[in-house]
């Protein structure tokens, strides 16, 4: 059963840049890595997918390795509004899409 | 595209009530499924659906039915509801690119059970 791991919690200031890095050590040869972002009463926003090498769009960029066994979100320059919490998705057995625990990001000005 | 709806946006039950949270999706995708999330926890699959007439069992099914009869709903029942299922349901629904989903989320309804 695919799972994903990540840390509970990271702090940053306005301006920096956060790399949030997920463990999927079962990621299935098929599978894609997905990651979202969720506000307070909110359901989850997706951000970004990938299934190797970089990736990069107008918000963040997904770094994933060649044996594909981790990945790194990257958030460019925060601000405060990027507080949230972040997750990193992977495939169970079949369609299962089963999110991790999540990390929670708290930018400080 | 009103994207994915969710109906109640709030609920309160009494244990041993059943009731049916609604979800419809205007955007055709393949791919359903049903999550909640308790406070200040992640999210936990309960059903998915990876189309019509086609469902199956997340990490924790119990007490809880889905079906699929129409691309658009994917209802979710509870069945003899229970405190134990308090919590923040959101529904999801994604296009299905043969291994990539983009799931779209619905707003959420609030489910309390006294």
């Amino acid at each position: 059963l695919a799972k994903t791991t990540q840390p509970i919690s990271m702090d940053s200031y306005e301006g920096q840049e956060v790399n949030i890095t997920c463990s999927h050590n079962n990621i299935a040869t098929n599978d894609y890595i997905t990651w979202y972002q969720q506000f307070p009463s909110q359901g989850p926003r997706f951000i970004i997918q990938g299934y190797k090498t970089k990736v990069t769009n107008e918000v963040a960029s997904l770094f994933i390795p060649a044996d594909r066994k981790s990945s790194t979100l990257s958030l460019p320059r925060v601000s405060l509004s990027d507080t949230a919490v972040y997750y990193c998705l992977s495939q169970a057995a079949g369609n299962k899409l089963t999110f991790g625990g999540g990390t929670r990001v708290l930018v400080k000005p | 595209n009103a994207g994915v709806t969710q109906t109640p946006k709030f609920q309160v039950l009494k244990t041993g009530q059943s009731m049916t949270l609604q979800c419809a999706q205007d955007m055709n995708h393949e791919y359903m499924s049903w999550y909640r999330q308790d406070p200040g926890m992640g999210l936990r699959l309960i059903h998915y659906s990876v189309g019509a007439g086609i469902t199956d069992q997340g990490e924790v099914p119990n007490g809880y039915n889905v079906s699929r009869s129409t691309t658009e709903d994917f209802p979710l029942r509870l069945l003899s509801a229970a405190p134990s299922q308090t919590s923040v349901y959101f529904c999801a629904s994604s296009p299905d690119r043969g291994g990539s989903y983009e799931q779209y989320f619905g707003p959420g309804t609030r489910l309390t059970v006294t």
